[in-house]
């Protein structure tokens, strides 16, 4: 059981060079999620995902789209990046609804650090 | 707009003291607050939750306290060790489970474990 992994661990870009950022999970979780974190500032919701199909915006959308064709996969894509999108990238996954059995908690991956010149 | 904050950005324990680490929420409908713990290159990892019916929980050496009048939450770390340095996170869901279960992340307290 590998929980939550990220590809790649590192990458960097020139502006306006496109790239995708790989999460996958082997809990059979429900929801899916990305991250940035950018020094001194907590985690930022990009994109998120309640199920295999479906996506919805978080915080922080704007400049990446996302995919989720599997339900064990969630991806990130930079069509075009900017120095602005010099992140540490986090996926995450939890259960669904919180039940009796099951909570909301987040299970986060290793990061992906994206440097864009 | 709604946010959940740290009073304190660096907190230095010796070994072996106890550490408090709090954290204020304002969005009074939250239900749930989660503790995270992210060491250095690493992603954050899951210490600790507590639903909003809860005043208090305990782990295995931490405990979380939620004072929901004053909109508080604290994480205490018993007997604090070296491993224990890391930058500790809280989160609060504002959604009452729903909306995806999204999570209003704190910006963060640095914890250092002096020998």
């Amino acid at each position: 059981n590998a929980g939550v992994t990220q590809t790649p661990k590192f990458r960097v870009l020139k502006t306006g060079q496109s790239m995708t950022l790989l999460c996958a999970q082997d809990m059979n979780h429900e929801y899916m999620y990305w991250y940035r974190q950018d020094p001194g500032m907590g985690l930022r919701l990009i994109h998120y995902s309640v199920g295999e199909g479906t996506t919805a915006k978080g915080e922080v959308p704007d400049g990446y789209n996302v995919s989720r064709l599997k339900k064990q996969n969630f991806l990130l894509g930079l069509e075009s990046a900017a120095p602005s999108q010099t992140s540490v990238y986090f996926c995450a996954s939890s259960y669904s609804r919180a039940t009796s059995t099951y909570t909301d908690t987040q299970y986060f991956g290793p990061g992906t650090r994206l440097t864009v010149l | 707009g709604e946010s959940v904050g740290l009073h304190l950005p660096t907190l230095s324990v010796q070994e072996g003291d106890n550490s408090i680490i709090n954290c204020a929420y304002s969005n009074s409908a939250s239900d749930y607050f989660i503790w995270y713990k992210q060491e250095s290159g690493k992603g954050p990892q899951f210490i600790i939750d507590i639903r909003s019916n809860m005043d208090k929980r305990q782990g295995q050496r931490v405990t979380v306290l939620l004072n929901k009048t004053v909109k508080h939450l604290s994480l205490q770390i018993a007997a604090t060790q070296p491993g224990d340095s890391a930058v500790y996170f809280c989160a609060e869901n504002p959604f009452g489970g729903g909306g995806g279960n999204k999570l209003t992340f704190g910006t963060g307290t640095q914890l250092k474990v002096e020998l």
